[in-house]
């Protein structure tokens, strides 16, 4: 099985930070590579695929990059709506995995 | 608008089942893979099995191999997870998923708890 390990495992930012997180798979995964957003007792949302193509209606403030075993998901300028746990996930191969979680917290 | 709608879940004692149900609309079932995505409450995700529009590809993670079976009634725009043998390491959310992989739409989730 493919092991997705993501970092940090919480992170503290203020509306305005740019901020990066970082996915790292056990294999190489091409660019299948997924970035999900979930609120607290919420379904995950899925924002980004192929490691760098938003979803319709994704705010172009997240950004998608990497290939192969290290992906990064950026965000330019965070607004109060961003606070939320991020996941990656790999769509390389059965069983499909994911990351731990990032918790983005406000500063 | 596509939507997803879990039921089913529960309380049960460790070594019983449940059948979780995701009632599908605003989309056409069959024209799709179909997933269901656990998660541990206030832990992270966790993919369970996948099924093609037909059905006729089928596919688990290794913890629920031979204990849990994912199916679908595309007539009835339904999709199936029947649980056996439960064990209190299944006590999660369980969300049903469009797709096969990249899982673009989620319900609500039911909640399963496994405890005596």
């Amino acid at each position: 099985d493919i092991q997705m390990t993501q970092s940090p495992s919480s992170l503290s930012a203020s509306v305005g930070d740019r901020v990066t997180i970082t996915c790292r798979a056990s294999q190489t995964i091409s660019r299948y590579l997924i970035w999900y957003q979930q609120k607290p007792g919420k379904a995950p949302k899925f924002l980004i695929y192929a490691a760098s193509i938003l979803q319709s209606g994704v705010p172009s403030r997240f950004s998608g990059s990497g290939s192969g075993t290290d992906f990064t998901l950026t965000i330019s300028s965070l607004q109060p709506e961003d606070f939320a746990t991020y996941y990656c996930q790999q769509n390389y191969s059965t069983p499909r995995t994911f990351g731990q979680g990032t918790r983005l917290e406000i500063k | 608008e596509v939507q997803l709608v879990e039921s089913g879940g529960g309380l049960v004692q460790p070594g019983g089942s449940l059948r979780l149900s995701c009632e599908a609309s605003g989309f056409t079932l069959s024209d799709y893979w179909m997933s269901w995505v656990r998660q541990d409450p206030g832990k992270g995700l966790e993919w369970v099995a996948n099924i093609k529009g037909d059905g006729s590809q089928k596919y688990y993670v290794d913890s629920v191999k031979g204990r849990f079976t994912i199916s679908r009634d595309n007539a009835k725009n339904s999709l199936y997870l029947q649980m056996d043998s439960l064990r209190a390491e299944d006590t999660a959310i369980y969300y049903c998923a469009r797709g096969g992989g990249n899982f673009v739409s989620w319900g609500q989730g039911t909640l399963v708890t496994v405890s005596s």
